[in-house]
């Protein structure tokens, strides 16, 4: 089984639409989750961060459900420009905490 | 405030040339990772690096090494280069200090916009 497993693209969706990606991740011993977004040809930029059982920020909503092990990506009123793909993220073990990714999810939100 | 920095934004290469890739962490960081990402995949950690000493390292050859410098800055070298190593190599910045760590959270690493490189 794969660290971090994230819903396969793409997810194709109208303007305003809500959209949620789903995460799931292996190491039950994870404290902080991630979710970056990426543009094409881009890095990966920090959207949002994880550390209890949830964040929300605006039209962006995180949820984690630790019995399980996943973690979702809600977003609300979906825009032209959150078109990207979204990558779920956490720490592996270990003192160097490297970040292991999903291989991510691509959204187009269509006017 | 100056974020992560990257150099070169494009490299070309051929088999079995050698490149050198360099990056400045972001201001106030200590802490340099690389990352190669794949076209369609998510970015994968290569290693890390922390008080000019290599701390932990992924499934990647010994073809690929690094080098902290004491200005924090980093360089990650890959030899014998291969079709295969074509990608994108991201450097994220973070730090180790407490002080760092609660203005920006627990783990969190900022990306440079990072070199492609492709291999002919």
């Amino acid at each position: 089984r794969k660290e971090v497993e994230q819903d396969p693209g793409p997810f194709n969706v109208p303007e305003g639409a809500t959209v949620a990606f789903n995460c799931t991740y292996s190491n039950s011993a994870s404290q902080s989750f991630f979710w970056y977004r990426q543009d094409c040809r881009k890095e990966p930029k920090l959207l949002m961060s994880v550390y209890s059982s949830g964040n929300e920020d605006g039209r962006f909503t995180a949820q984690l459900n630790r019995a399980s092990q996943y973690i979702s990506l809600l977003i609300r009123d979906s825009k032209l420009s959150d078109s990207a793909t979204y990558l779920c993220v956490t720490p592996s073990s270990g003192s160097a905490r490297q970040l292991t990714f999903g291989s991510g999810t691509q959204l187009t939100v269509l006017p | 405030d100056a974020g992560v920095t990257q150099s070169p934004t494009h490299l070309i290469k051929t088999r079995g040339q050698q490149v050198t890739l360099r990056c400045s962490p972001k201001s106030g960081h200590d802490t340099v990772s690389w990352y190669q990402q794949a076209l369609g995949q998510g970015p994968q950690f290569i290693f890390q690096y922390y008080e000019e000493e290599e701390r932990q390292r992924g499934n990647f050859p010994d073809r690929f090494s690094g080098h902290q410098f004491p200005n924090y800055s980093s360089e990650l070298n890959v030899n014998a280069l291969l079709l295969g190593d074509s990608a994108l190599y991201l450097c994220a910045s973070s730090s180790k200090t407490d002080g760092w760590r609660k203005r920006e959270g627990r783990d969190t690493q900022y990306f440079g916009p990072g070199t492609r490189l492709t291999v002919l």
